[in-house]
């Protein structure tokens, strides 16, 4: 089944522990995205890649770290972890950057808490 | 800056009603819209996507029609049922500049039994 894998689901961790939350996708995309979403701001993008090794700042990159290392593999990582950073985060990817072919598929989110 | 706008952010209809949703946008520079469903704490599933050229997509009983020059979208749900109470989105790509989808604070809607 073509899907895009987010782990964990839930988290819950304290200020200042580094976390990663992965993202996996088995349809070959290239243009891969991370989205957080909160109450009242709706879905704001983080960080997106264009490809392997291609990566760029979306609308509110701060405090948040990527890597794309493998075509299928997205991470997100929290190096120092602050309550504002308490959101539902979607990892997203499409086939190309402008989403033409088959639009952009999501995964089922990750909600994290920072206490 | 790209702004999209959902009307009427909650919707509560009986069962069988046909219903619309509504999106604006304020940059008719787009390269597609996509309507996603969203459920309670899940993440989004993709409904339905325009392309710029396009004026309408279907699928089953959605139907999603795009105006580019007046800056509109709309969804429509024939005879709705139980099962399409979600959040309703749609996010518009933008024609240049940073690869970011813009969405709307979506509509959510219940339909009674």
């Amino acid at each position: 089944e073509a899907q895009v894998t987010q782990n964990p689901r839930y988290l819950i961790t304290v200020t200042g522990k580094k976390l990663t939350v992965t993202c996996s996708q088995n349809m070959n995309h290239e243009y891969m995205s991370w989205y957080r979403q909160d109450p009242g701001l709706g879905l704001r993008q983080i960080y997106y890649s264009m490809n392997v090794e291609v990566t760029d700042k979306g609308d509110v990159p701060e405090g948040y770290k990527v890597s794309r290392k493998e075509k299928r593999n997205f991470p997100l990582i929290l190096e120092s972890p602050s309550p504002n950073q308490t959101s539902l985060y979607f990892c997203a990817s499409s086939f190309s950057p402008t989403g033409a072919i088959d639009g952009y598929t999501f995964g089922s989110g990750t909600r994290l808490t920072v206490v | 800056k790209q702004e999209v706008t959902q009307i009427p952010a909650a919707l509560s209809v009986p069962e069988g009603e046909n219903l619309v949703l509504n999106c604006s946008f304020t940059d008719s520079a787009i390269y597609n819209l996509q309507w996603f469903r969203q459920d309670p704490g899940k993440g989004l599933t993709s409904l339905l996507l325009i392309q710029s050229s396009q004026r309408e997509q279907t699928s089953g009983r959605l139907n999603a029609s795009l105006d580019k020059s007046s800056g509109r979208s709309t969804l429509y749900i024939a005879a709705s049922q139980p099962g399409d109470s979600a959040t309703y989105l749609c996010a518009v790509r933008r024609h240049t500049g940073r690869r970011a989808l813009t969405f709307g604070s979506g509509t959510r809607l219940q339909v009674q039994p």
